[in-house]
């Protein structure tokens, strides 16, 4: 148990749709990362916050959006679903920018 | 200069042999290179890594080895098992921002 916790495990739904997927980062850890990977795929980075701030942005759709709060949980909105969408998403926390990134268990989207 | 290429895409090895996967990178300023190692349904976790200021870093079973000068670096993992059956993904960073440029991966299959 890496100590990440994501919600939910596992999404099904339609195209134009939005979700929200929720992350909370290991206890203590500032820097919360989301990466999406397709089926037998690489890891796709998307977005990183740190302490609430964005840090770094990677291959992220308009689409899509992110936000950490306060409280250090981070939530990954995903809006006008596309069939190809459907991926897991991982959300990965470190205790600071750089060194081990712990993941969660990842959320599976499906888009039909 | 910002890619790692990670080879072989698949691989199969027999229980009890070597098991080796190779990256390279181009971007000299990379300077952290770590092993991430994936189980079906998991998120990632770090299995080894290795700075530049040593050519082998090595934690039981598995052995980083890094060739700063052909800018290559390589997971060797002896006496495979099959419980060493994942995908492997090679990362690397600069010590500036630690954001991880990641390898596509190797799906390793131990055969018992």
């Amino acid at each position: 148990d890496s100590g990440v916790t994501q919600t939910p495990k596992h999404l099904i739904t339609a195209t134009g749709q939005r979700v929200t997927l929720r992350c909370s980062p290991r206890s203590g850890d500032l820097s919360v990362y989301w990466y999406q990977q397709s089926l037998d795929q690489g890891l796709q980075f998307l977005i990183q916050y740190y302490n609430g701030e964005e840090r770094a942005k990677g291959n992220i759709l308009e689409r899509f959006s992110a936000q950490q709060f306060p409280d250090l949980h981070s939530e990954l909105n995903l809006s006008s679903l596309e069939l190809g969408d459907s991926a897991l998403y991982f959300c990965a926390s470190s205790d600071r920018e750089g060194g081990e990134l712990f993941f969660g268990e990842g959320s599976r989207l499906t888009v039909l | 200069q910002q890619q790692v290429k990670q080879s072989p895409q698949s691989l199969i090895v027999q229980k009890g042999g070597i098991s080796i996967i190779n990256c390279a990178y181009e971007n000299t300023a990379f300077d952290y290179f770590p092993w991430y190692q994936q189980f079906p349904g998991k998120g990632p976790a770090l299995l080894i890594a290795i700075r530049p200021d040593v050519s082998e870093k090595k934690e039981g079973r598995f052995t980083i080895s890094f060739n700063k000068s052909a800018k290559q670096f390589s997971l060797h993992i002896m006496d495979s098992q099959p419980g060493d059956s994942a995908t492997y993904f090679c990362a690397a960073s600069r010590a500036s921002n630690y954001q991880l440029i990641w390898g596509a991966g190797t799906k390793l299959i131990i055969k018992p």
